[in-house]
């Protein structure tokens, strides 16, 4: 069973520029969840998708947007980047939406703005 | 305030050493959720352990327990005879659910197990 794809792996941009993320999850799962990760902030949780709605949402300002497709892949979007979003950012799928359901996280995606 | 801390920005042992990572919280809200994740030199979390405020159970999976103590806050993580492969960076979380999930994540604890 082929685990949380997240594409690309890397990426570089500059200040300004806008960027999406794609997150694949394991198949039959239909929430996913993404998250922030930076040394000077940490771990952040940005927000979740179930069943193509946002179901709950971190504390980003809207430059971060997302969405989820029909077939349960998730895309995420950062607007007007600035050299602060440069993060890994994390993608996790999981059965269903909620506490109780355990999330597998993909390998992320290392944002670098320049 | 909400927060999580974990004191010990690294830890290194020798194999076969047992380790104990701290994690301690600040919350007001009763119901509550605690987390273990782990992150390998890989990048990807796995999940260890979820807890809830009203479950005060310790809980132990093979090489490895957690201690929940409601009345000091913690909900520290012990790995037992570590291992090299243990090798990691750990999270300690806080979920609050008082209408929206709300995560609060610790600021990790980098192991290093030496063989």
């Amino acid at each position: 069973k082929a685990g949380v794809t997240q594409t690309p792996r890397y990426l570089i941009k500059t200040r300004g520029q806008q960027v999406t993320l794609s997150c694949s999850p394991i198949s039959g799962h239909r929430s996913v969840s993404w998250y922030q990760q930076t040394p000077g902030q940490g771990l952040q949780f940005l927000f979740e998708y179930f069943s193509e709605t946002q179901r709950n949402k971190g504390n980003f300002p809207g430059r971060f947007s997302g969405r989820q497709f029909s077939n349960s892949r998730s895309e995420m979007n950062v607007s007007t980047l600035e050299l602060g979003d440069s993060a890994l950012y994390l993608c996790a799928s999981s059965l269903a939406s909620g506490i109780y359901v355990e999330q597998f996280f993909g390998p992320g995606t290392r944002l670098t703005v320049l | 305030a909400q927060k999580v801390t974990q004191a010990q920005t690294e830890i290194s042992v020798v194999e076969k050493e047992d380790v104990t990572l701290d994690c301690v919280y600040e919350t007001r809200d009763t119901t509550y959720y605690l987390f273990w994740y782990k992150q390998p030199p890989s990048g990807e979390l796995v999940f260890l352990i979820r807890r809830n405020s009203f479950d005060e159970q310790n809980e132990i999976s093979g090489r490895y327990s957690w201690n929940f103590q409601k009345s000091t806050s913690s909900f520290n993580f012990t790995i037992t005879a570590s291992q090299v492969v243990d090798s990691a960076v750990y999270f300690c979380a806080l979920i609050l659910a008082s209408g929206t999930y709300k995560y609060i994540f610790g600021t990790g604890t980098r192991l290093k197990v030496l063989a």
